[in-house]
């Protein structure tokens, strides 16, 4: 079983749903960060938690350190949306990261 | 534009062969990280270097080695090339490194194919 497990792999959505990421871990974490990869390959970093909920924008990202669940929510989906999202935690080294697989949302105009 | 810079953006070898990535931290960024991306197994971290020094390491292969230079920019070596080691290669910076509560800023990555 994978440290970090994320659902769904893949999600296909129309323009203005409402999108929910989940991710769950299973090891002792420092904080859960929410990255985002466009189809050019560029990483960029949404979010980091320790806990609670932030919001930016159209994304929130919420955490559960208790039931080590965290998850990327995305109100009135757009196609520029359309991306992989990938969910890591940090343990007791920031560098050692342990990854998601990834899921792949495209948004439909 | 994350202020990380990685050169080349795209690689391509042979069987064999060795090559060098380079890597540009942000302005004031101390620590460098590498990571791996392949299809088979997502992303891995490699290794972390913070302020010249190895910080901790992850899957890198033993024909692989890295160096944080005193500018801070990091170079990733890869010798010995084999087919599998065709992957996008990224780097990151954060500013400190290994206290788990930093946002890392992530280069646009090196293709590399070995054919």
């Amino acid at each position: 079983k994978n440290e970090v497990e994320q659902s769904p792999q893949n999600l296909t959505a129309q323009e203005g749903e409402f999108i929910t990421i989940n991710c769950s871990y299973s090891v002792g974490i420092s904080a859960l960060h929410w990255l985002q990869q466009h189809p050019g390959g560029g990483i960029v970093s949404l979010f980091m938690l320790s806990s609670g909920k932030k919001k930016h924008g159209r994304l929130i990202a919420t955490i559960n350190i208790q039931e080590k669940h965290s998850s990327l929510h995305i109100t009135a989906s757009h196609p520029r949306d359309s991306a992989v999202y990938i969910c890591a935690v940090g343990t007791h080294s920031l560098g050692k990261l342990i990854f998601g697989t990834g899921t792949r949302l495209q948004v439909f105009p | 534009d994350s202020g990380v810079t990685q050169t080349p953006k795209h690689l391509i070898t042979a069987t064999g062969q060795r090559v060098t990535l380079r890597c540009s931290p942000r302005s004031g960024d101390l620590s460098v990280y590498w990571y791996q991306q392949s299809l088979d197994q997502g992303l891995q971290f490699l290794i972390q270097y913070y302020n010249g020094e190895e910080r901790a390491k992850g899957n890198i292969l033993e024909r692989f080695s890295a160096q944080q230079f005193p500018d801070l920019h990091s170079e990733l070596n890869l010798s010995s090339l084999e087919l599998g080691d065709s992957a996008l290669y990224f780097c990151a910076s954060s500013v400190q490194g290994g206290t788990g509560n930093e946002k890392l800023f992530f280069g646009s990555g090196t293709q590399l194919s070995v054919l």
